[in-house]
């Protein structure tokens, strides 16, 4: 069945970098889409990233972009996301979607000093 | 970016009764090519969202149908014929549309 596990999270300074990884298995990761979602504690998802199956496009929220990166390695059926110039308000817990359709249980970023 | 609004914010219900729950989109969803790129999640306590139906109204297989999508162009409607105490928690609308992606504020659903 199909698996997504979300690991790298963890607490870290503002103006500090982290780097999220999604191991996916179960369903041919090189034919699929595959996003970042965030969900800060008491609100709602916000979409972060999207990237292409083939990797060669990518499409942020404004919220993120020029501070974060989302990247695959077809070859480890692994998706990344790297996080620079973190601030309190990327305080989230981080989740990696196939399409819109299944969701990893997400690991959780916490941006304090 | 498409805003998406859902109402009620929040709707307690007896089980074995019916619920309903809306969902506005600031634009169109309905795209040149016919499909509506409308969905909706339920997020229950502790656990991650889990997509309950796709373009309006097409059902996530495994997901009972009492849950029934409707709607068109900016209005939609999630309907849940008979409330099961697992139904609890809180749905999401999602436009898939336009990017980015866009949720509505959730409608939380609890049992009487």
């Amino acid at each position: 069945q199909v698996q997504l596990v979300e690991s790298g999270g963890g607490v870290v300074q503002p103006g500090r970098s982290l780097r999220l990884s999604c191991a996916a298995s179960g369903f041919t990761f090189s034919n699929t889409i595959m996003h970042w979602v965030r969900q800060s504690p008491g609100k709602g998802p916000e979409w972060v990233a999207v990237i292409s199956s083939d990797g060669a496009r990518e499409y942020y929220g404004d919220s993120v972009k020029g501070r974060f990166t989302i990247s695959r390695d077809n070859s480890k059926n692994t998706l990344y996301l790297q996080m620079n110039s973190l601030r309190p308000d990327d305080t989230a817990l981080y989740y990696c979607a196939k399409s819109y359709h299944t969701w990893g249980q997400g690991t959780l970023v916490t941006v304090s000093s | 970016d498409i805003v998406m609004t859902q109402t009620p914010l929040s709707v307690s219900v007896t089980p074995g009764q019916p619920a309903s729950m809306s969902c506005k989109s600031s634009q169109s969803l309905l795209q040149s090519g016919g499909k509506t790129f409308l969905y909706w999640f339920l997020q229950k306590a502790g656990q991650s969202p889990q997509l309950l139906i796709y373009e309006v109204s097409s059902r996530v297989s495994g997901v009972p149908d009492r849950f029934s999508g409707s709607g068109s162009g900016t209005d939609f409607t999630l309907k849940i014929s008979r409330v099961e105490a697992e139904d609890v928690g809180v749905y999401y609308c999602m436009q898939g549309m336009n990017l980015p992606p866009t949720f509505g504020q959730g409608t939380k659903v609890e049992m009487k």
